[in-house]
């Protein structure tokens, strides 16, 4: 089973930042959180992936609890094609490998 | 970024036939390859993970019969449904991590099975 929960889905204004929630109460001390995205009938992509400091790259951000017990997946300027089914993720396995186990993720509708 | 490839993209067949699906890591080295199947409007569901050169294993209630994994080389894993029937329909997703890649799995773009 999936060891997150997030909401069923959410809407974010096209050009505003869009917050996407995630409870991960029974996260152990190696394990990481990993954001994927998948946009209608594809593959999932990767988004960002963090341990406990917050994290930053081109697409979004990750800020991650001090107890590490929930995390916030960052769009700062979410355009329509940010549509999509997002999946938060605690990584089972030692280190960053191992298994991804999906969720049922957050639908979030980028609105004009 | 890295890349997976899979093929076919889309595939029709008859109840009772056997089809292989491919999936390629195509510009890094896939020590580690695994497979998901995704019903409509579900989430992904891990069928198998597979290492290079061993055994795949497979997650609890997926027939390792039915579904039969190759991971023969480090850019090819193979997926075949064997006597497939029509609740085998669905979305069949692979993904890839390895060597000289960062520590993230990257997924292919999924093959759509429709059985007849």
């Amino acid at each position: 089973d999936a060891k997150t929960t997030q909401p069923t889905s959410m809407d974010c204004a096209e050009g505003r930042a869009a917050n996407l929630p995630c409870n991960h109460s029974t996260i152990s001390g190696n394990e990481y959180v990993y954001w994927y995205r998948q946009i209608h009938s594809q593959g999932p992509q990767y988004i960002i992936h963090g341990l406990k400091n917050n994290e930053t790259n081109e697409m979004a951000s990750l800020i991650i609890t001090e107890d590490r017990k929930s995390s916030t997946l960052i769009l700062p300027h979410a355009t329509l094609r940010d549509t999509a089914v997002y999946y938060c993720i605690v990584r089972v396995g030692p280190g960053n490998t191992g298994k991804l186990i999906f969720g049922q993720g957050t639908t979030l509708q980028v609105k004009p | 970024g890295a890349v997976v490839s899979q093929h076919p993209s889309r595939v029709i067949c008859k109840s009772g036939t056997s089809v292989k699906i491919e999936c390629r890591s195509l510009d890094f080295q896939a020590t580690t390859m695994f497979w998901y199947r995704q019903f409509p409007k579900q989430s992904l569901m891990l069928m198998a993970t597979s290492n290079e050169g061993s055994k795949a294993t497979y997650e609890q209630g997926v027939e390792k019969d039915k579904f039969l994994i190759n991971h023969a080389s480090l850019t090819l894993s193979t997926l075949t449904v064997t006597s497939a029937h029509p609740e085998d329909s669905s979305f069949y997703i692979c993904s890839a991590e390895g060597r000289g890649v960062p520590y993230e799995q990257y997924f292919g773009p999924g093959t759509r099975l429709t059985v007849t």
